[in-house]
């Protein structure tokens, strides 16, 4: 059962446009929601994240959205970079203490970004 | 500098062997996680402690075994009974378990000979 979801293995944008990389969740209790880049043969670096009462975070050339009635979130970059091609992970939790996915990320599958020069 | 240091880089096992992983961190975490990454998929949990001499199973946890017997340290052992061993292991830790983000080691990539 995969509650977090990344429905595109990859995407492909030129640089200095908006890439839009998209996660699903069916879990309603997940209440926090993280982006993570990696490179290959590394481990993943945070980018951003965003609580549930907030449908917006943004630093920088990144910003998230949420939309928590379709369960929804995105990354937004803009201008996108050559730099910026790596994997990008969505992840999943809860901070209610009590949850069974309390201290626990989960996963999406991951989307290859490559940007173009 | 504080980090999240995981050794080998690189591990080969023979069929039939135990192997552990080591995952060693400065930045006085209590929590610290194993996550198991194959081609295609996300990231996967295998184990999590919270606490120094307290362990619980992730979603995959079978075939593996760990230890927390210093804040520092969390190995991971991978048993002849993982039955599909080859991946790539990362070790992550956090402040406590409810604190976000989680910070990644650079990881072990572990093939079968």
């Amino acid at each position: 059962d995969q509650q977090v979801k990344q429905n595109s293995p990859s995407l492909s944008v030129q640089e200095g446009r908006i890439s839009i990389l998209n996660c699903d969740y069916t879990n309603s209790m997940f209440d926090y929601f993280l982006w993570y880049k990696k490179y290959p043969a590394e481990g993943p670096t945070f980018l951003i994240s965003i609580s549930s009462i907030k449908d917006k975070n943004e630093d920088g050339r990144f910003t998230v959205f949420l939309n928590k009635s379709a369960k929804h979130l995105s990354l937004h970059i803009v201008p996108s970079q050559p730099g910026d091609s790596a994997v990008y992970f969505c992840a999943a939790s809860t901070t209610n203490a009590g949850g069974t996915s309390y201290g626990k990320l989960t996963f999406g599958q991951g989307t290859i970004l490559t940007v173009h020069p | 500098d504080g980090g999240i240091t995981q050794s080998p880089k690189y591990l080969f096992r023979k069929e039939g062997q135990n192997v552990t992983l080591s995952c060693e961190q400065n930045l006085n975490h209590d929590a610290m996680y194993w996550y198991r990454q194959d081609p295609g998929q996300g990231l996967r949990l295998i184990y999590y402690s919270q606490i120094v001499n307290d362990f619980q199973k992730g979603d995959i946890a079978e075939g593996y075994s760990v230890s927390r017997e210093k804040k520092e340290s969390f190995p991971l052992t991978v048993t002849s009974a993982q039955k599909n061993p080859t991946a790539f292991y990362l070790c992550a830790s956090s402040i406590d378990p409810g604190e976000r983000p989680q910070h990644f080691g650079d990881g072990t990539r572990l093939s079968i000979l």
